[in-house]
Parts: structure tokens; C-alpha cells; sequence
């Protein structure tokens, strides 16, 4: 049962306008929510994240949203810049105890046309 | 410079020979673990571990073994491979967890097991 789903595969949007990557989740357990971005053949590198006590958090041009109720978050990338094409991967944390489980997204891949 | 090193980058072996993934971090983090990347699939954790002496188990752990007798080291064992252990493997660290330190990850290792 996938807990975290990228329901996009891919997405392509024009350099200069806003890119929206979408992410839902099943397990009300998590409390913590994380973005990566993935370039071929190299690691994930963190880009953003937000607790669940928060709706909003902004970094640059990078700004995750989270809605609760809906189990929903999403990551807005204005402007986007070609050097934004990558795999952006959703990312949630549950805590059992001292214990930290991460679970990952299967991914979106973003075009960043010129 | 800070970073996490995975050894070998591409392993090609055949099915029941065991063999060891290393990861080693200069970063003095608490926080290790394991993730596979497969296509359709994304980053699926393996095994993490909170400290020395402490692990525990990721969505994916059958098949795999890890130690952590130092913090800077955190093998990944796969005591008799088989076809389907063929992936990208990712380690990757953090400060304490994940949700308060960046997640840093390695460059990965192509296993093929035939």
C-alpha cells in the first residue's frame, strides 16, 4: 500500500512560470514532510520541508504548502528555471517512539522548457 | 568537504555471492540509512539507523543486513543476492533525524545481480 503518492509522472511547464508539484498521503502517522531533487546520476539533495503544525513554509523560490484535512501537499517552484528540471521527490517521516521511518514518493519529473 | 561516500559505484555479481556495499560519512551524524531506487517504483528505504548500535528496519528490508559499530560507517550486506536486489542503492545521513537536519545523500551504487 503506497502511503505517499506522486500521482504525475512527469510535468512540463515554460521557464518563467510557476511549476506545481502535487503530493497526497494515506497515513495520518506522519508529521513531518520533506521535498528532494533528483538530477541523473547523482543523489537526492534536500530542498524543503515543513512540520505538520505548519501550512506554509517558503524558501526562495520554493514554497510547500500543506493541508492537513486533505492530506494533501505540494511544492510551487516561481519562477521556474530550466536548471529546475529534475525528479522531485515527496518525502513523510513517522515517528514510532524514538524511531524514524521515512517514506518516499515514487517521484515527478519536471521540464523546465527555455 | 562534507559528503557521503558509497563504495563500489557499479557492482555486477552473480546470484548467492554475498557482497558488501559500504557507506561512510565525514559529517559526525547520527543518522543513517539505506534507500533502493527502481523504476516506477522511487526511493524505498531499507534500513536506518538512529546511532551506534541502533538500526532498524525500513519498508524493504528482507534480503538485507546492516551494522553500525562506528557513526561514520553504515554497511549495507545482502548475504546471498538474488536478481531482484538488482537497483540503485542510495545511502544517505543526517545530523540527528531527518526532519531537523538535511538528509545528505550519496552519489548511489548500480548493483546488477545475475
Amino acid at each position: 500500500d503506497q502511503q505517499v503518492k506522486q500521482n504525475s509522472p512527469s510535468l512540463s511547464v515554460q521557464e518563467g512560470r510557476i511549476s506545481i508539484l502535487n503530493c497526497d498521503y494515506t497515513n495520518s502517522m506522519f508529521d513531518y514532510f520533506l521535498w528532494y531533487k533528483k538530477y541523473p546520476a547523482e543523489g537526492p539533495t534536500f530542498l524543503i520541508s515543513i512540520s505538520s503544525i505548519k501550512d506554509k513554509n517558503e524558501d526562495g523560490r520554493f514554497t510547500v504548502f500543506l493541508n492537513k484535512s486533505a492530506k494533501h501537499l505540494s511544492l510551487h517552484i516561481v519562477p521556474s528555471q530550466p536548471g529546475d528540471s529534475a525528479v522531485y521527490f515527496c518525502a513523510a517521516i513517522s515517528h514510532g517512539g524514538s524511531n524514524y521511518k521515512l517514506t518516499f514518493g515514487k517521484g515527478t519529473l519536471l521540464t523546465v522548457n527555455p | 568537504e562534507a559528503q557521503v561516500t558509497q563504495n563500489p559505484r557499479y557492482l555486477i555479481t552473480v546470484t548467492g555471492k554475498k557482497l558488501t556495499v559500504t557507506c561512510s560519512q565525514n559529517m559526525n551524524h547520527e543518522y543513517m540509512s539505506w534507500y533502493r531506487q527502481d523504476p516506477g517504483l522511487g526511493l524505498r528505504q531499507i534500513y536506518y539507523s538512529m546511532n551506534v548500535e541502533v538500526t532498524d528496519k525500513g519498508d524493504v528490508p528482507e534480503g538485507y543486513k546492516v551494522s553500525r559499530k562506528e557513526k561514520r560507517n553504515f554497511p549495507l550486506i545482502l548475504e546471498s543476492p538474488s536478481p531482484n536486489q538488482t537497483s540503485l542503492y542510495f545511502c544517505a545521513s543526517s545530523l540527528i533525524a531527518p526532519e531537523i537536519g538535511e538528509l545528505f545523500f550519496g552519489e548511489g551504487s548500480r548493483l546488477t545481480v545475475l
